[in-house]
């Protein structure tokens, strides 16, 4: 596609239950992000995918985060047990090898009870 | 510590007037800086970015931000707020070349008055 696309758009779960986010990025794209985006707290980084090169999560909060990225393209972020603080909005970027600008998708709002 | 800081959580101006958010940084290499809007419900869409050259940068929708080294401050300006710009503004910084993630503001909520 044209952009970044996130699904699904709106999740609500229930704590303590798992969640996967799905990320396509942008065809070609070899760089991949995940961020958080909290009320008022802006974007936090949390995992970055270079090509081939073993994924930077040096921004992921706890265990029960985790991210694959298959075959270079899409990308799952996984998250288990599920708690009221993970609520936020989970916004995928990509951009291609060479350049700085990253482009973002419309995000992945999480709720959880 | 690399950190970017946006002094005002929420401005309001009148349409028609001038605009200016404050952006600062603290990075230790040469910072690659952007300027990100964010429309409710929408994705961040990339205003301007500066990487090096002329510190006065033109970007999308008639906005321009000033990096000054010596204040460690990258702030957006527009001459003329319109309606349609009221949205949330992020600032980030990043590390030169093609590698690394950025580190963004808690966001500027940019409210116009009709």
């Amino acid at each position: 596609g044209a952009g970044v696309s996130q699904s699904p758009s709106n999740k609500v779960t229930e704590k303590g239950k798992d969640v996967e986010l799905r990320c396509d990025p942008i065809s070609g794209h070899t760089a991949l992000y995940w961020y958080r985006q909290s009320l008022g707290q802006g974007l936090e980084f949390l995992i970055y995918f270079q090509g081939n090169s073993a994924p930077d999560k040096s921004g992921l909060p706890s265990d029960r985060f985790s991210a694959e990225r298959t075959g270079g393209s899409v990308s799952t972020l996984t998250i288990q047990r599920t708690q009221q603080e993970d609520s936020a909005v989970y916004l995928c970027a990509s951009r291609p090898s060479g350049a700085n600008v990253l482009t973002f998708g419309a995000g992945s709002r999480l709720t959880v009870l | 510590a690399q950190s970017v800081t946006q002094p005002d959580i929420h401005i309001t101006v009148s349409e028609g007037a001038s605009l200016e958010l404050r952006c600062n940084y603290s990075y230790g290499a040469t910072p690659y800086l952007f300027w990100y809007v964010q429309s409710p419900g929408q994705g961040l869409q990339l205003l301007l970015k500066y990487f090096s050259g002329d510190t006065l940068v033109q970007g999308i929708k008639g906005f321009e931000a000033e990096f000054k080294r010596s204040q460690s401050s990258f702030n957006l300006r527009k001459p003329s707020v319109h309606w349609s710009d009221a949205a949330e503004y992020f600032c980030a910084v990043g590390p030169g070349g093609s590698q690394g993630n950025l580190i963004f503001g808690k966001g500027t909520k940019l409210s116009v008055k009709p």
